[in-house]
C-alpha cells in the first residue's frame, strides 16, 4: 500500500535556528515527491517537485532532498513568517499526469522571534 | 484571476441532508480534484475529473457524487450526509501538458455534519 509519512508531527523554532522535516514514502514507482505550504485557513501552496534520488531543489530559506525512501525540507535560518504546515506527497507510477496526490499529514512549523 | 473559487466556504448539516459544493476555475485547466482534510489524516482524494464530462473515483469515493459539466466547474454532491463527511474539503486544479506537479487549491469548505 502506498503511504507517506512525516515527522514530527509539531515542530518550535526559535528565529535562526535551521532544522530539518522528514517525509518517509513507500510507493509502487515513483513518478514523483511534492512538497506544499499550507497556512491556516487556506489551501495548500506548491513549493517543489523531485523526481529521482539526488535531486536538490531550493526556495529561498528552504531547501528539499530526495533518497529512496524519503525526502527532507531543510529550513536554514527560518523566520517567523515560514510558520505554517508543511505537507509531502508522493505520485505513483500509472497516475499519468493526473494530481492523484498521497500525501502525508504534515509537519507544523512555528517559528519564533 | 481569481483561481480556484469554492463555494460555500461553511456549512452546517443535520444528518440526511443533501448538499453540493462547487468549485470553479478560470485558468482553463484539464483536471479538477477534490481532496478532503482530516485532522492526522492528510488531504486524501475523493474524485477527480481529466476534462469535460468525465469523473473518475479516487481514494475515498463513497458518498460522494461528482458532475464536471463544463470545463471550468466541478461539483461534489452529498446525497445523504452522515457525521463521518465532517471535513474540510478541497478543490484544486492542474493542468495537462508537461505537468510539474503543482496543484492550484481553493481555500476549501468547511462542512460540519450533526
Amino acid at each position: 500500500e502506498d503511504q507517506v509519512t512525516q515527522s514530527p508531527e509539531a515542530l518550535r523554532l526559535q528565529e535562526g535556528e535551521s532544522s530539518s522535516l522528514n517525509c518517509s514514502y513507500t510507493v509502487s514507482g515513483l513518478r514523483g515527491l511534492f512538497w506544499y505550504r499550507q497556512d491556516p485557513g487556506k489551501g495548500p501552496e506548491f513549493l517543489f517537485t523531485l523526481y529521482s534520488a539526488g535531486e536538490e531543489k531550493e526556495k529561498e530559506r528552504l531547501k528539499a532532498t530526495l533518497t529512496k525512501k524519503e525526502s527532507f525540507l531543510h529550513i536554514t535560518a527560518p523566520k517567523p513568517e515560514d510558520s505554517a504546515t508543511y505537507l509531502c506527497a508522493v505520485q505513483a507510477r500509472g497516475s499519468g499526469n493526473t494530481g492523484k496526490l498521497i500525501f502525508g499529514q504534515g509537519t507544523t512549523l512555528q517559528v519564533k522571534p | 484571476n481569481a483561481g480556484v473559487t469554492q463555494t460555500p466556504k461553511f456549512r452546517v448539516l443535520k444528518t440526511g441532508q443533501s448538499m453540493t459544493l462547487l468549485c470553479a476555475q478560470d485558468m482553463n485547466h484539464e483536471y479538477m480534484y477534490w481532496y478532503r482534510q482530516d485532522p492526522g489524516m492528510g488531504l486524501r482524494l475523493i474524485h477527480y475529473s481529466v476534462g469535460e464530462g468525465t469523473t473518475a473515483k479516487g481514494e475515498v469515493p463513497d458518498g460522494y457524487n461528482v458532475s464536471r459539466l463544463k470545463k471550468q466547474n466541478f461539483l461534489l454532491g452529498l446525497e445523504s450526509a452522515a457525521p463521518s463527511q465532517t471535513s474540510v474539503y478541497f478543490c484544486a486544479s492542474s493542468y495537462q501538458q508537461g505537468w510539474t506537479g503543482e496543484l492550484f487549491f481553493g481555500e476549501g469548505s468547511r462542512l460540519t455534519v450533526l
